[in-house]
């Protein structure tokens, strides 16, 4: 079985400040990891993900995240947040298994940019 | 193109009525999958369909939830007999192909539903 943490439900940050989420999960195979985004009122978006190769993956609007498989952690971070950074993040795992459809998602946080 | 549509957007209904929710994938997508997020909570695999294979309905929560798919077109995931604890949005994505590598689901706005 697999399962997802998301340290903070929600994270308050500056506009110009790091943005840092966490994210640890757990998995009896080599995961396939991702980050979704989800705006108000619309579905979730891919923002990136990992399947294999490179550990340190760059995403859609400025985001990477890191592969650490010794911490079992996927976390987000962007440079420089904007106010059209907040929403809500999400991050998954599925298996490289035969039912590598199936994701498990972390319940989510909520990235507040603050003026 | 278009992306994963579904409808309505809203649903409020009464304790024990039924309901029908319904998803439009993206053209040529072979898989489609719906999620619940309830309140607070991240998605929660439901059901997945792939083409002509049988479905992979290990998510549904209970019997009284069901979900069909024509083709590989329109679902919809019916819901008889609705309870409280049924109240949240309802998310439907689909994927070009799911086989050994991994392929991005695209996800549409979901429907919220309400049981009052």
């Amino acid at each position: 079985a697999q399962s997802v943490t998301q340290l903070g439900s929600h994270v308050s940050v500056s506009e110009g400040a790091l943005v840092l989420l966490r994210c640890n999960y757990s998995s009896s195979v080599p995961p396939y990891l991702f980050w979704y985004v989800q705006y108000p009122n619309q579905g979730l978006q891919l923002l990136l993900k990992y399947t294999t190769g490179a550990t340190l993956v760059k995403g859609i609007n400025g985001f990477e995240a890191e592969f650490k498989k010794s911490e079992t952690s996927f976390h987000l971070t962007k440079p420089s947040a904007h106010m059209s950074d907040a929403a809500e993040y999400f991050c998954a795992v599925s298996h490289s298994g035969g039912s590598n459809y199936k994701l498990t998602f972390g319940k989510g946080t909520l990235l507040t940019v603050n003026p | 193109g278009a992306g994963v549509s579904q409808s309505p957007s809203n649903k409020v209904t009464e304790k024990g009525k039924d309901v029908e929710l319904r998803c439009d994938p993206i053209s040529g997508h072979t898989a489609l999958y719906w999620y619940r997020q309830r309140l607070g909570q991240g998605l929660e695999f439901l059901i997945y369909f792939q083409g002509n294979s049988a479905p992979d309905k290990s998510g549904l929560p209970s019997d009284r939830f069901s979900a069909e798919r024509t083709g590989e077109s329109v679902s919809t995931l019916t819901i008889q007999r609705t309870q409280q604890e049924d109240s949240a949005v309802y998310l439907c994505a689909s994927s070009p192909l799911a086989g050994a590598t991994y392929n991005e689901q695209f996800f549409g706005p979901g429907t919220r539903l309400t049981v009052l």
